[in-house]
């Protein structure tokens, strides 16, 4: 199957610090999607992306759609602690795979108070 | 509450055992998933299906089975095929598999190790 390609593999930061992760496809995507993954726990939807150039925040987080619909990009302002945790993307593609998700190896992020 | 529910949430499987993780969930969704996770690695999907009586092998199929009986519930065997079963299984749903703008939400997981 597709697997996006997301970097940094991982990162450790200061609390405070801002945070850019992306993934990129060799397929385009008509959605993508940003979760959070606590350890032992399942992934949680952090924003959803469904138009090419959308930029849309959640708080502390802002994710933007590529202009060419194979790539996304996360941001994290002013980290905190609890942000702690492996961000993974994922991307949906039309046609007969409509409906799939294909996801990233994930982030790994840790922050250091 | 609303929600996925996977049990149980850590398991032990004995060589040539068949093991059967439970995923339940109540958000009327018509669309569940099966996904394995390995460390440092994204997910990858084992098994969906769109509709009660009906399932589509993923992209690691082998050495897995799935049934889907009723509406709210997609229990995973893993058996004695699956040489290598050792991982984190996430069951999600999604209201309709075929869909655009298809989210998907997950459960907790469950932990699978052999002894």
């Amino acid at each position: 199957g597709q697997q996006l390609n997301q970097s940094p593999q991982s990162m450790f930061i200061q609390e405070g610090e801002d945070v850019s992760m992306n993934c990129t496809s060799s397929s385009i995507f008509n959605t993508w999607l940003w979760y959070k993954q606590d350890p032992g726990e399942g992934p949680v939807l952090l924003i959803a992306l469904y138009k090419a150039g959308e930029l849309t925040s959640n708080g502390r987080l802002t994710a933007q759609f590529g202009i060419t619909r194979k790539d996304s990009f996360l941001n994290i302002s002013a980290s905190i602690p609890s942000d702690v945790g492996i961000y993974f993307c994922a991307g949906q593609g039309g046609g007969s795979t409509l409906g799939r998700l294909y996801f990233g190896r994930g982030t790994q992020l840790t922050v250091w108070p | 509450d609303g929600g996925i529910t996977q049990s149980p949430k850590y398991l032990f499987r004995k060589e040539g055992q068949n093991v059967t993780l439970s995923c339940e969930q109540n958000l009327n969704h018509d669309a569940m998933y099966w996904y394995r996770q390995d460390p440092g690695q994204g997910l990858r999907l084992i098994y969906y299906s769109q509709i009660v009586n009906d399932f589509q092998k993923g992209d690691i199929a082998e050495g897995y089975s799935v049934s889907r009986e009723k509406k709210e519930s997609f229990p995973l065997t893993v058996t004695s095929a699956q040489k290598n079963p050792t991982a984190f299984y996430l069951c999600a749903s999604s209201i309709a598999g075929g869909l655009a703008k298809n989210i998907q939400y997950f459960g907790a997981g469950t932990r699978l190790s052999v002894l």
